[in-house]
């Protein structure tokens, strides 16, 4: 167990749909990270957050956003959801940031869009 | 579940022998390398690191091998056990940012 919790577990929705994963990195961890895990992309680095923070952006879409709260859980809100979205996202958090700081890995919230 | 995809390379070896799993990186300025390891179900999870002014790294049962010339990574295991049945990730960046840039991953079957 890394720490890092995850929910939901298993998403299912439609296309079009918007769906919020949430995330709750390891106590005392600052910086938090998404990933997306598909089939055919590999995993692939989509966004970070420091203390509330944007820190560093990957290939996200625009129909993505995330945010770090005060309490430093994150969100990863996914909108118009098309079919190639299904995939594994996991979120990731680290004690600080700018360094050779481990991350750590949730379990991950694998979403189906139909 | 399934957690990555089911055309990965595929490296079989025996139970108590010696894995190699290579790794070609992309950026010949990335300064910092990591090994992860995924289980079926799970999210990935740290092996080992080394920075690109090491050529060799070793931990527990596993040696991280840098050649920059060539932009190769190589994980060793030794004396493979089934429970190190899983998708292995190399993974890079360049410092100070955190942001990683993963390989296509190496699936490692152990049989006895």
């Amino acid at each position: 167990d890394s720490g890092v919790t995850q929910t939901p577990k298993h998403l299912i929705t439609a296309t079009g749909q918007r769906v919020t994963l949430r995330c709750s990195p390891r106590s005392g961890d600052l910086s938090v990270y998404w990933y997306q895990q598909s089939l055919d992309q590999g995993l692939q680095f989509l966004i970070q957050y420091y203390n509330g923070e944007e820190r560093a952006k990957g290939n996200i879409l625009e129909r993505f956003s995330a945010q770090q709260f005060p309490d430093l859980h994150s969100e990863l809100n996914l909108s118009s959801l098309e079919l190639g979205d299904s995939a594994l996202y996991f979120c990731a958090s680290s004690v600080a940031s700018g360094g050779t700081y481990e991350q750590y890995f949730g379990p991950g919230t694998r979403l189906t869009v139909t | 579940g399934e957690s990555v995809g089911l055309h990965l390379p595929t490296l079989s070896v025996q139970e108590g022998d010696n894995s190699i799993i290579n790794c070609a990186y992309s950026n010949s300025a990335s300064d910092y390398f990591i090994w992860y390891k995924q289980e079926s179900g799970k999210g990935p999870q740290f092996i080992i690191d080394i920075r690109s002014n090491m050529d060799k790294r070793q931990g527990q049962r596993v040696t991280v091998l840098l050649n920059k010339t060539v932009k190769h990574l190589s994980l060793q295991i030794a004396a493979t056990q089934p429970g190190d049945s899983a998708v292995y990730f190399c993974a890079e960046t360049l410092l100070p940012t955190d942001k990683l840039i993963f390989g296509t991953g190496t699936r490692l079957q152990v049989f006895p």
